[in-house]
């Protein structure tokens, strides 16, 4: 069965440094996008991403982040100066069409800033 | 921001019985409603939804109703098994432009064997 998957599992960063977390869509999806859950909270949005360009953001997904797809397999999050306010799950997930579909989730990148 | 919400923190069922788990939302505007499950360390897996044109949608042991007027949705596992044990999430999204998926905040199923 095809799989969103994430790399890597588990990030442990110092404060101020920049990380890249990656992610493979399933290969026939077209809707690209980041979630992340700090411990004990709700999963929630950060960015959506079709057709090569950011389609909405979150008030969370502020300068500091950014998303592109470089080739056309990966997906990738980057955060340019972390904070320990970034801690948290990172999932990546995807979807055949933007809408009414499920959205099928990796396995998720536990990002840890101290 | 509570436009989902999942009031039962956790549940707490025996096995072979019915678990039933609730959501609430706030905003008419959500059209499209997914129920998830998660395991510690995983990332969420889609079960079972159910559109807003709908009323009950049917996936095996897996049933979720939809009460439009009530603005409740439910999810309704039989019988439950201890492998059903996970964190389950109801999410939603809103008619129009937005493709995003808005979660609840998750309610802690233990099936005891």
């Amino acid at each position: 069965e095809p799989e969103v998957t994430q790399t890597p599992s588990h990030q442990v960063t110092q404060m101020g440094q920049e990380v890249i977390l990656r992610c493979v869509p399933i290969s026939n999806h077209l809707y690209f996008y980041w979630y992340r859950q700090i411990l004990g909270q709700k999963v929630e949005f950060l960015v959506s991403f079709y057709n090569n360009e950011i389609s909405e953001k979150s008030e969370i997904f502020d300068d500091q982040f950014s998303v592109e797809r470089p080739d056309g397999s990966n997906f990738t999050l980057k955060i340019r100066s972390t904070k320990l306010e970034d801690s948290a799950m990172y999932f990546c997930a995807s979807r055949i069409t933007g809408r009414g579909t499920e959205a099928f989730f990796g396995q998720g990148t536990r990002l840890t800033v101290v | 921001d509570q436009q989902v919400k999942q009031n039962s923190p956790s549940l707490s069922v025996q096995e072979g019985r019915i678990s039933i788990l609730n959501c609430d939302y706030t905003n008419s505007m959500f059209d499209y409603f997914l129920w998830y499950k998660k395991y510690p360390a995983e990332g969420p897996t889609f079960l079972i939804s159910i559109s807003s044109i709908k009323d009950k949608n049917e996936d095996g042991r897996f049933t979720v109703f939809l009460n439009k007027s009530a603005k409740h949705l439910s999810l309704h596992i039989v019988p439950s098994q201890p492998g059903d044990s996970a964190v389950y999430f109801c999410a939603a999204e809103l008619r129009g432009a937005t493709n995003k998926l808005i979660f609840g905040t998750g309610t802690l199923l233990a099936v005891q064997p």
